[in-house]
């Protein structure tokens, strides 16, 4: 089935840091695909997300491009501040026409002053 | 703010009880789906409805059941419930099926 694998953490970073979450996906077709984020103590909240094949999701300095070479949809931002710790997770709809998402096991993110 | 409204925001309860959790979608939004994050499965997808009648079923257990009511807003029914049980429960609404899903804050159970 469909399924989506993104790297372990946890990340630590220094404040404006460059950071780069992997993701890579499985998935019949050309599903789209998310990057969800959650705060502390919060639920989960959309970040971005890309429709199709070459689409660049961005949102509050975070960006994201649909790879269908590579099956990948890396997050990336140029300088982490210390209120981007959270846990971030990648996920795709499921396939088969449903569209219940699949998501990463999520990447906790903590950034250091 | 995503728009859609989960009660209560906690739940402590005992082995063996039964619990209703609530969920009001978006306004405008058909597709309700429920999910739960623990720390050992991760987020894990439910069950889904759209306008009122069941769309489709995740790794729910059989001591769990949801509905969703002509208002659209939806209950998680969580009965017999066992330590294992405790985790967060999200509920996400879309539009219309295939379309993006907004989660609500969620609710915290734990079972003692």
């Amino acid at each position: 089935g469909d399924s989506v694998t993104q790297m372990e953490g946890p990340v630590t970073l220094s404040e404006e840091a460059f950071l780069t979450i992997n993701c890579t996906y499985t998935a019949t077709g050309y599903p789209s695909l998310f990057w969800y984020v959650q705060y502390p103590g919060e639920g989960l909240q959309l970040l971005l997300k890309a429709t199709k094949a070459d689409d660049k999701g961005s949102n509050k300095g975070f960006e994201a491009t649909y790879r269908k070479e590579t099956t990948s949809f890396h997050l990336e931002k140029g300088s982490v501040q210390v209120s981007d710790s959270a846990v971030y997770f990648c996920a795709l709809p499921s396939g088969s026409g449903n569209t219940p998402l699949v998501f990463g096991k999520g990447t906790r993110l903590s950034v250091i002053a | 703010d995503s728009g859609v409204t989960q009660t209560p925001k906690h739940l402590i309860t005992a082995t063996g009880q039964r619990v209703t959790l609530r969920c009001s979608p978006r306004s405008g939004d058909l597709s309700v789906y429920w999910y739960q994050q623990s720390l050992d499965q991760g987020l894990q997808f439910l069950i889904q409805y759209y306008n009122g009648e069941e769309r489709a079923k995740g790794n729910i257990l059989e001591r769990f059941s949801a509905q969703q009511f002509p208002d659209l807003h939806s209950e998680l029914n969580l009965s017999s419930l066992e330590l294992g049980d405790s985790a967060l429960y999200f509920c996400a609404s879309s539009v219309a099926l295939g379309e993006t899903q907004y989660f609500g804050p969620g609710t915290r159970l734990l079972v003692l």
